[in-house]
């Protein structure tokens, strides 16, 4: 059974980049079957997409976001990683990685517990 | 941008049936996702592709999508399904994940 688990630091200061890796266990990242998700939360508030990482390495973002994020692969590692730049407040939430393709295309069945990262100014 | 519309707050008694909506232009056109999520948790998917159950779920949940509708369905609510229940579809024209807001469940 796959597992996803997220890790990096939990403070961030403003204007710096946010730097967080989902480590998958129970599976291969570069299965063609499963796709890859970053998704954030703030505290008391719903759930916001961030991005998209597929087998090929190619990645697909949430518009309003897209000009400062970046998710890549390592598939050596089988990790994959979110980048974040220029964060401010208003990035503060618990950030979760997620699969989707395994019961059906972007339906995330599995995720990781969740990693709180504060933007400090 | 696609917008998924929740209520804030459903309240049922123990036994009863719960029905979460989920409005949006024309979502019956599009594939819904439910998930459940319980305070400190991560969430739970509970209906994918309007009203199949992955592995797990109890067949008291349930899903239903057309026209501008989306509804998850909970029978015989129990004590522990208390939670906040999401809404999930792809905005297939431009390749976007949207959320809905999601909706509290509260169990009287």
């Amino acid at each position: 059974q796959v597992q996803l688990q997220e890790s990096g630091p939990g403070l961030v200061r403003s204007s710096q980049t946010l730097s967080l890796t989902c480590s998958v266990s129970g599976g291969s990242i570069i299965s063609r079957s499963h796709y890859w998700s970053w998704i954030r939360q703030p505290a008391g508030k719903g759930l916001e997409w961030v991005g998209r990482l597929y087998a090929s390495g190619s990645t697909t973002y949430k518009s309003s976001l897209n000009s400062r994020v970046t998710i890549l692969m390592d598939a050596s590692k089988n990790q994959f990683s979110l980048r974040l730049t220029s964060v401010t407040a208003a990035d503060t939430a618990v950030y979760y990685c997620a699969r989707d393709g395994n019961v059906g295309r972007y339906a995330f069945d599995t995720w990781g517990q969740g990693t709180l990262v504060t933007v400090s100014s | 941008s696609y917008v998924l519309t929740q209520p804030p707050s459903v309240s049922v008694a123990p036994g009863q049936t719960a029905r979460i909506t989920c409005g949006g232009n024309n979502i019956g056109s599009k594939s819904v996702h439910w998930y459940q999520q319980k305070p400190g948790q991560a969430p739970v998917l509970v209906i994918y592709y309007d009203g199949d159950r992955p592995a797990g779920i109890p067949e008291r949940f349930s899903g239903s999508n057309s026209g501008n509708t989306a509804t998850l369905t909970i029978g015989r609510v129990e004590a522990g399904d208390e939670a906040d229940y999401y809404c999930q579809v792809l905005e297939g024209s431009s390749d976007q994940v949207v959320f809905g807001g999601g909706t509290k469940l509260t169990v009287l």
